[in-house]
């Protein structure tokens, strides 16, 4: 079955460093989209990639989608407090089929 | 928007129990996910639905799972009987359209079986 991961499985930052978070797929994927959940909260949508080799850009978040469209990273520029959380990835597959694979997720401490 | 509500906040119950969460989704919204989410194994998607007919329940973990979807405004997924391993933190989400579509959360429904 379709499976995709994400390293690492926590991060500690101190507050001002760059954080990177990466997905990789055993399928092609048709899009990734990027999640965040903050602690006791629930997982709120950022962003979606489609275009092989795709960029985006939130403020300080870069997102990328790989060239085979099977990985994608996320970079966050002198990271804050408010980052903290878990970082998830969704892939959602080629098929047609309409269900999203989460990630295993990166969590995210910021140390002030 | 309301978003997502899902019912209740947290449930706590002894093993054997029966255990019923409820989930209301976004207005319009014609798909409907629910998902597991524990320490041990992330987030496991359990059913969606299309327009309140079941797509794949092939995440449900065994038999004393069951999800309905009888209105497109109201979904149940209910443990009969439910077990200490169960505990978890269940959620509902909803979506409107195929490919693309951003999926939107419900708060969780905590789940601590004793």
């Amino acid at each position: 079955g379709q499976q995709v991961m994400q390293i690492p499985q926590y991060q500690h930052v101190q507050e001002g460093e760059d954080f990177t978070t990466y997905c990789n797929s055993s399928t092609t994927l048709s899009n990734i989209q990027w999640y965040k959940q903050r602690p006791g909260g629930h997982p709120v949508f950022l962003i979606q990639l489609v275009k092989s080799g795709e960029v985006k850009k939130q403020k300080r978040l870069t997102f990328q989608f790989g060239e085979a469209k099977k990985n994608s990273s996320l970079h966050i520029t002198a990271t804050q407090t408010t980052d903290v959380g878990t970082y998830f990835c969704a892939g959602q597959g080629q098929t047609g089929a309409n269900n999203l694979f989460f990630g295993t997720g990166t969590r995210l401490t910021v140390i002030p | 928007d309301a978003g997502v509500i899902q019912s209740p906040r947290h449930e706590v119950t002894e093993m054997g129990q029966e255990v019923t969460l409820r989930c209301k989704p976004i207005s319009g919204h014609d798909y409907l996910f629910w998902y597991r989410q524990t320490m041990m194994r992330g987030l496991e998607l359990l059913i969606y639905f299309n327009n309140n007919v079941p797509i794949d329940d092939s995440g449900m973990p065994e038999d004393r799972f069951s999800a309905k979807m009888p209105n497109a405004s109201f979904s149940t997924l209910k443990i009969q009987p439910s077990e200490p391993r169960d505990s978890a933190v269940y959620f509902c989400a909803s979506r409107f359209g195929q490919l693309y579509s951003p999926l939107h959360f419900g708060n969780g429904t905590r789940l601590t079986v004793t």
